[in-house]
Formats: structure tokens, sequence, C-alpha cells
């Protein structure tokens, strides 16, 4: 099974600052993905991070406001631009292995004030 | 896009009691998985089901997928504090994305 190390585990930042969360899985994984849980709710699928080209986004996200890189194999990093109180929330980065089961980071809560 | 519904949103139980979350799907799925999420935990894999009427146990944990193939369901027995957290249904599809459901939080008391 991939072991998945994020950081930062949580964070509080300034409204209009970025932050950008770091992703790294100890074996090569073809599909890396990045969600976003808000609180109290379930979790929404953001992109996939596609290793030598752009990351692939789901409707409502763009990459403006979510840059993501795939340097490699095993680490991705988004980055939350232009930060807003509604950007509050829990971000979380995915492995998908086998064809089946998903491995997940520890996540990184993020508070905007 | 797909939308996966769970009921109950929340369910406080007894210890001992036994619980039951509900997914339910308008389309026919090609699998279901199941994953626990502790509070302040990240999802955790619990279970693939990918056949009408597939029934698997994991100790106190029973998963069915409905004969049609678009509900699912989870059953603990005798739940225990250890079982306290947010269970969510997730259906993968196209490159292995995955769409979550809404979620049961369990609460378990002594």
């Amino acid at each position: 099974s991939a072991v998945i190390s994020q950081k930062p585990s949580r964070d509080i930042c300034q409204r209009g600052t970025s932050l950008t969360i770091q992703c790294q899985v100890d074996s090569q994984v073809t599909m890396m993905f990045w969600y976003r849980q808000q609180p109290g709710q379930s979790l929404t699928l953001i992109a996939t991070a596609n290793q030598g080209s752009e990351a692939t986004y789901e409707s409502g996200f763009v990459i403006d406001k979510f840059p993501i890189s795939r340097p490699n194999l095993t680490f991705s990093t988004l980055t939350v631009s232009n930060m807003s109180p509604e950007d509050s929330s829990i971000y979380l980065c995915s492995v998908e292995e086998g064809g089946s089961e998903a491995f997940f980071g520890q996540g990184t809560r993020l508070t905007v004030v | 896009g797909q939308q996966v519904m769970q009921i109950p949103q929340y369910q406080h139980v007894q210890e001992g009691e036994d619980f039951t979350t509900y997914c339910n799907s308008s389309t026919t799925l090609s699998n279901i998985q199941w994953y626990k999420q502790r509070p302040g935990g990240h999802p955790v894999f619990l279970i693939q089901l990918v056949k009408s009427g597939e029934v698997k146990k994991q100790k106190r944990l029973t998963f069915q997928f409905g004969e049609a193939k678009k509900n699912s369901s989870l059953h603990i027995t005798a739940t225990q504090t250890t079982d306290v957290g947010t269970y969510f249904c997730a259906v993968s599809g196209t490159a292995s994305k995955l769409t979550f459901g809404t979620g049961t939080r369990l609460q378990v008391t002594l």
C-alpha cells in the first residue's frame, strides 16, 4: 500500500495570499488526485495531477485558482491562490492503486482569515 | 455529474446497537467503494464491491451491493466506540476518479 506524506498539516492564512500544499508518495504512481472537503461535507475532486502534462480540472475548479504541479511520479503540489474565507477547507491528495482502493494523505486543514 | 446520496446523514447509537448506512444512485454503478473517516482523520478504504448482489463481510461489518447495482449498504453489528466516524460510499469512474457519497456520521456512546 502507498504511503503519502502531505504537508503542511494545517495553516492559517491571510486572505489574498497563496498556500502551496505538497504531497509525496513512497512509490511511483500514475494517478494522483486532489480533493477538497469543506467543513462537515463530503469530498469533492478538484483535479487529476498528470505527470508531464497539465492537470485535468473538474467542473467548478480552474487552473488560475488551483495551479497544480506534478514534476515526477512521486510528487505533486497544489496551490490555493488569492485565498478568501470560502477557501477554508481540508485539502487532501490521493493516489489510486491497482484499479481499486485509493490512499489519502493526512490532509491539510486550511483556515483563511 | 453522477450523484450518490447516503442516508441517514447522522446517526447516534448506544454501544452494542447495530448501525446501517445506505448509498443510493439514480444510475447503474460499475462498482462501489466504502471508506471510513475518523474525526480529524483522512478517508481509509474499507472495501470494493463490483458484482450485482455481492455481499462481503469484515468482522462486524457487512457490505452489500444491490441486485440492480444502484444501491449499497454498510451494516455494523454491535457497534463499538471505535466505530465512530463518517462512512462514505464512493464510485470509481473514468480515469479512476472517485465520486463520493454525502456521508453518514456515526456517533457511538456508552
